[in-house]
């Protein structure tokens, strides 16, 4: 169990470009989260996956923002034309099956430091 | 609207003072409330979680504690290396399990 890996660890890109970012789930965990934290608050939910399908979507996540998790492995986050208030922190987490051991504890990655100039 | 707060935002104290980090919530009904431990730069680190009013969960100088309003995190006798942000997030029944985050608490132990 390596736990929950991101890719890349920090981003630096100009206003109105596209990006994306990739997160690994610890193996046989089916559902996987993403999140949002900027400096000083705490993490806010975007996403949920469960297995391959996109099951919620807050608000926060914005038609600039897709999520795709093909295959029930890793997700990937993409944004199309980055704002500077996309600068943030992103989260993934994740977590066995409701009903298992730990069921409903998160895990969570290094996250990807996202800074638009 | 579901609600987390965590007080004090920041807590400095010297090396062995133990004190509580506290956590208060506002939910339609909690599934689960969770504590983490986050480093600066760094993804949070899972400690405890609580379930039902009552119970206690103990990890060393760490100490969490529920009741059916807020929550406690008591640590005793610090060291300098359990200066982090604690966080507190709660998960409402009936939801997809996303978790509801306070703002954290900046703890700071000096030798």
């Amino acid at each position: 169990d390596t736990g929950v890996s991101q890719d890349p660890r920090h981003k630096i890109t100009k206003r109105g470009q596209n990006v994306t970012f990739r997160c690994d789930p610890i193996s046989e965990h089916n559902r996987l989260y993403w999140y949002r934290q900027t400096l000083g608050q705490g993490p806010e939910f975007l996403t949920y996956f469960q297995n391959e399908a996109q099951l919620e979507k807050s608000r926060l996540l914005s038609d600039r923002f897709s999520a795709e998790r093909p295959k029930g492995s890793f997700s990937t986050l993409e944004i199309q034309r980055t704002e500077q208030g996309d600068s943030a922190m992103y989260l993934c987490a994740s977590s066995p099956k409701r009903g298992l051991a730990g069921g409903d504890t998160q895990y969570f990655g290094p996250g990807t430091r996202l800074t638009v100039l | 609207e579901d609600q987390v707060t965590q007080s004090p935002e920041a807590l400095r104290l010297q090396e062995g003072e133990s004190s509580s980090l506290n956590c208060s919530y506002t939910v339609s009904g909690l599934r689960g409330l969770f504590w983490y431990r986050q480093d600066p730069g760094k993804g949070p680190e899972f400690l405890f979680t609580l379930y039902s009013a009552g119970e206690e969960k103990e990890k060393e100088r760490l100490k969490a504690t529920l009741t059916k309003k807020e929550s406690f995190l008591h640590i005793t006798a610090p060291k300098p290396e359990d200066s982090a942000t604690y966080l507190c997030a709660v998960q409402v029944g009936g939801s997809q399990g996303n978790l509801i985050f306070g703002k954290g608490t900046k703890l700071s132990v000096k030798p």
